[in-house]
């Protein structure tokens, strides 16, 4: 089984600290994404890596910043953590660049709370 | 943004009952259409990925159509079980991604 882990399940944090977030796939998945959920607006996109060291921005890139520096790692970074990046924040992992066939496997979430 | 529509926003159903809900999506170049399942306090799992048109999968007591001319999707569940109550996600695949609805919250009460 395709297994995705998250650094934390719950994380509190002030405005201002940098914040790291972890992600880690078993599977050697190509693509790895990061979204966050909050009530009525769904899962969106944050940023999305297809290999080592590339990223792409997804919907809502600004105030985060992301690292891929092994296959099977992605870090959700906030550079400066604000009250409005209170949230859900899932990681998810894919096989393959480029096939739409491919179901996405997620991680627990991490709530991070940000006073 | 490609905008992906999901209804109902929530639906509280009895157990026994049959349900559907409902998938939209942009039908212009279409690859794939995917629907996932959110129960609380879990991750996200994947129920179907579709890709042909008049496509039908079921698994279990749960199946799912497609109709990528006039792009929607719908899910049915028959014979609701509360072990069914969870966030029923659909998500059109657009690039090297998946863009999400919004979500159908279900609840099945015994």
């Amino acid at each position: 089984d395709v297994k995705v882990t998250q650094s934390s399940r719950y994380l509190v944090k002030r405005t201002g600290e940098k914040v790291f977030l972890e992600c880690v796939q078993d599977m050697d998945h190509e693509n790895m994404f990061w979204y966050r959920q909050d009530p009525g607006l769904g899962l969106r996109l944050i940023y999305f890596s297809y290999d080592v060291k590339m990223k792409e921005k997804g919907d809502i890139p600004e105030g985060y910043s992301v690292s891929r520096e092994k296959k099977e790692r992605f870090s959700l970074i906030l550079e400066s953590a604000s009250t409005n990046q209170t949230s859900m924040y899932l990681c998810a992992s894919s096989l393959l660049r480029g096939n739409s066939y491919n179901e996405q496997f997620f991680g627990p979430g991490t709530r991070l709370t940000v006073l | 943004i490609l905008n992906v529509e999901q209804s109902p926003q929530s639906l509280h159903v009895q157990e026994g009952d049959s349900t559907n809900f409902t998938c939209s999506f942009p039908s212009s170049n279409f690859y794939a259409l995917h629907w996932y399942r959110w129960e609380t306090a879990k991750s996200p799992e994947a129920l179907f990925v579709m890709t042909l048109n008049g496509d039908e999968k079921k698994k279990g007591r749960i199946s799912a159509t497609l109709n990528t001319k006039e792009g929607y999707s719908y899910l049915y569940i028959k014979g609701s079980q509360p072990e069914d109550s969870a966030t029923y996600l659909c998500a059109h695949y657009n690039t090297d991604k998946l863009i999400f609805g919004t979500g159908t919250r279900l609840q099945v009460f015994p």
